[in-house]
């Protein structure tokens, strides 16, 4: 079966960085994304990586490791706004888009 | 702005009394899906037309049914929700293509509620 594993829940300070991970085992892989996620709203698209590495978007970074089935979302200067669920999705060998649960991520002051 | 809109944002509906949630897109997507999230859930998808090309999920209940009238908009048609229906429902477009780039823009939701 296919599957996308992620915590349920971390709580993080504000002005804290944190690390949201997320690990895939699907049939073929042709992207991740990321999505962040409003309590009682609609997903929002944060990154997209196809390719291994770091890509960086202001605050946000996203990782992948093909190799591991892995990928982390990173939150920097976190802000009391990001508090929010993060999705993670994986596009399989026939473009079907594979969800995760999501973490929800707690900001505390 | 080009976006995603969804009616009604909450619904409220008896058991087994049918329910039509709208959404239509001004981003001139040829794919739109519909998903079924409860809560702390992955979003499931129901179903997806990719242009006219209806494709349903195996695991959709024959309860929900969707329609395409044009490119823009899209329907879900829920025939005698039960209370195992009470979810978010969300539309979302993409531009396309068999691709693993696709980024899906969500409409803000549709929150049922079954009594």
């Amino acid at each position: 079966g296919q599957n996308i594993d992620q915590p349920t829940e971390m709580t993080a300070t504000e002005g804290a960085i944190v690390q949201i991970n997320c690990t895939y085992q699907t049939s073929g892989f042709n992207g991740l994304f990321w999505y962040q996620q409003h309590a009682g709203e609609a997903p929002t698209f944060l990154s997209y990586n196809v390719l291994d590495g770091l890509e960086e978007k202001g605050r946000f970074s996203s990782f992948l490791s093909r190799s591991k089935g892995y990928s982390y979302l990173l939150l920097k200067e976190l802000q009391m706004k990001d508090s929010a669920s993060y999705l993670c999705a994986v596009t399989d060998s026939n473009y079907q888009l594979i969800w995760g649960a999501g973490t929800k991520l707690i900001i505390k002051p | 702005d080009a976006m995603v809109i969804q009616n009604p944002r909450y619904q409220v509906t008896q058991f087994g009394k049918p329910v039509t949630l709208s959404c239509s897109q001004t981003l001139n997507h040829n794919v739109m899906y519909w998903y079924q999230q409860k809560s702390s859930q992955a979003p499931k998808l129901l179903f997806h037309y990719y242009d006219k090309d209806f494709n349903n999920e195996a695991d959709t209940p024959d309860n929900f049914q969707s329609r395409r009238p044009n490119t823009s908009f899209c329907f879900l048609d829920i025939r005698s929700p039960g209370l195992g229906d009470a979810a978010m429902y969300l539309c979302a477009s993409s531009s396309g293509g068999r691709t693993g780039a696709n980024v899906l823009t969500f409409g803000a939701g549709s929150r049922l509620t079954v009594l």
